[in-house]
């Protein structure tokens, strides 16, 4: 079946890169996705990527794809304490239930 | 942005008992909506997928009867947890998805509901 996997610490400190790795097994995939959630709270949207593109950037993000890898990574640039979440990796195949599947989630601690 | 509202966010409740949660999608359509359990430390499981004015679709190993799921119109799908034991507590939270915006953000998740069963 379909699989997504993270690995599920970081440790960064503040001001410098972040970059969380994610690789999933099914080709099929149309979109990837990385959300982040903050202790008690729900998923927030941080981007995604059309698995026909290899990067996409949104300001402090970067998400590069290799599809042929089945690799995807979120950079984070000059991470902030406020980045210290957890950051769940998401992939999404076209036809069934449109449903996600999801990684198990990087929890990132920025250090001061 | 799309926002979905989910309601209640936390809830204390006596084993046996029942629990309804709410999903609405407050500026949007949506025809689909989907229901997942979060535990401690892991990530998102899909249990089912709400469809407006029919069944809801349940992943396998997911009690349809105990996890009662009801999709009566475009913007509401809610979820009610029936004769609630400790073990079901748990994180739920629900994904809709925007009828007419079926592209990779058209998928908003509410906020989440922590279910506390004692």
């Amino acid at each position: 079946g379909e699989d997504v996997e993270q690995s599920l610490f970081l440790s960064v400190r503040e001001g410098d890169s972040s970059v969380i790795n994610c690789t999933y097994t099914d080709s099929s995939s149309t979109y990837l996705y990385w959300y982040k959630q903050e202790p008690g709270a729900g998923l927030q949207l941080l981007t995604y990527i059309f698995s026909n593109m290899d990067m996409k950037q949104d300001q402090r993000l970067t998400v590069l794809l290799n599809k042929k890898d089945k690799h995807l990574s979120l950079r984070i640039a000059d991470t902030q304490t406020g980045d210290s979440a957890i950051y769940f990796c998401a992939e999404r195949s076209p036809g069934g239930g449109q449903n996600f599947v999801f990684g198990p989630g990087t929890r990132l601690s920025v250090l001061p | 942005g799309a926002v979905v509202s989910q309601h209640p966010s936390r809830v204390i409740c006596k084993s046996g008992t029942s629990v309804k949660i709410e999903c609405r999608s407050l500026d949007f359509q949506a025809t689909t909506m989907f229901w997942y359990r979060q535990f401690p430390k892991q990530s998102l499981m899909l249990m089912a997928t709400s469809n407006e004015g029919s069944k809801a679709t349940y992943e396998q190993g997911v009690e349809k009867d105990k996890f009662l799921i009801n999709h009566a119109s475009l913007t509401l799908s809610t979820l009610t947890v029936t004769s609630a034991h400790p073990e079901d507590s748990s994180f739920y939270i629900c994904s809709a998805r925007d009828s007419n915006n079926p592209g990779g953000a058209g998928y908003t998740f509410g906020s989440g509901t922590r279910l506390t069963v004692v």
